[in-house]
């Protein structure tokens, strides 16, 4: 169980482009998920908490209009990166918390995104 | 202030030996919940430990066990009998209540290899 997918795994894109991302809570509803970004050989960073039916939550410098996030479903949110640029290159991690038990977080497997 | 601390950036065991990785956590609430996650080479964030601060007895899932010292804000996790596919990146995570929702705070990263 607390199962969390995640697609593409992988996309390469041209400057300018956006790219959407998909995480799905597979086998448990999330009214609540998060977007992390992870540079290499550092931590995760939190980016913006997606609560179904309503807004995304946005951490401290993180730009609204340049990270879309649309939470539809008790089991899909998407984060869009609109306008990409290299500096947007990153893996980009979702995760949803299941509301049952320990309130744990359960983490999709990570879009690594190159923009060239 | 919110803060989880990792002071090993790399850890070395020998197969089969266990290995105790270091996490201590500041915070100012009463409730709150300790995370280990594993993070191998494909980047996926894999759920290991939970130890809720009102838990009496440290948690245990397999070869993982959390070494909860509630007075000195640690939460060690220690690995028995390591394997090789034990090598990974290994994260500290602390649930916190901040803005008024619960956030995830990561600490920064243990590397460990495991060495036959």
């Amino acid at each position: 169980g607390a199962v969390v997918s995640q697609h593409p795994s992988w996309v390469i894109c041209k400057s300018g482009t956006s790219v959407k991302i998909e995480c799905r809570s597979l086998d448990f509803q999330a009214t609540t998920m998060f977007w992390y970004r992870q540079f290499p050989k550092q931590s995760l960073m939190l980016m913006a908490t997606s609560n179904e039916g309503s807004k995304a939550t946005y951490e401290q410098g993180v730009e609204k209009d340049k990270f879309l996030i649309n939470h539809a479903s008790l089991t899909l949110s998407t984060l869009t990166v609109t306008s990409a640029h290299p500096e947007d290159s990153s893996f980009y991690i979702c995760s949803a918390r299941d509301l049952q038990g320990k309130e744990t977080q359960y983490f999709g497997p990570g879009t690594r995104l190159l923009v060239l | 202030a919110q803060k989880i601390t990792q002071t090993q950036p790399g850890m070395f065991v020998q197969e089969k030996e266990a290995v105790t990785l270091d996490c201590t956590y500041d915070t100012s609430d009463q409730s709150y919940g300790l995370f280990w996650y594993k993070q191998p080479s494909s980047g996926e964030m894999i759920f290991l430990i939970y130890q809720g601060s009102y838990d009496e007895q440290n948690a245990t899932e397999g070869r993982y066990s959390l070494n909860f010292q509630k007075a000195r804000k640690s939460a060690n996790l220690v690995i028995s009998a390591s394997q090789l596919g034990d090598s990974a990146m290994y994260f500290c995570a602390m649930r916190a209540r901040m803005d008024s929702s619960y956030k995830l705070i990561f600490g920064s990263g243990t590397r460990l290899l495991v060495r036959p």
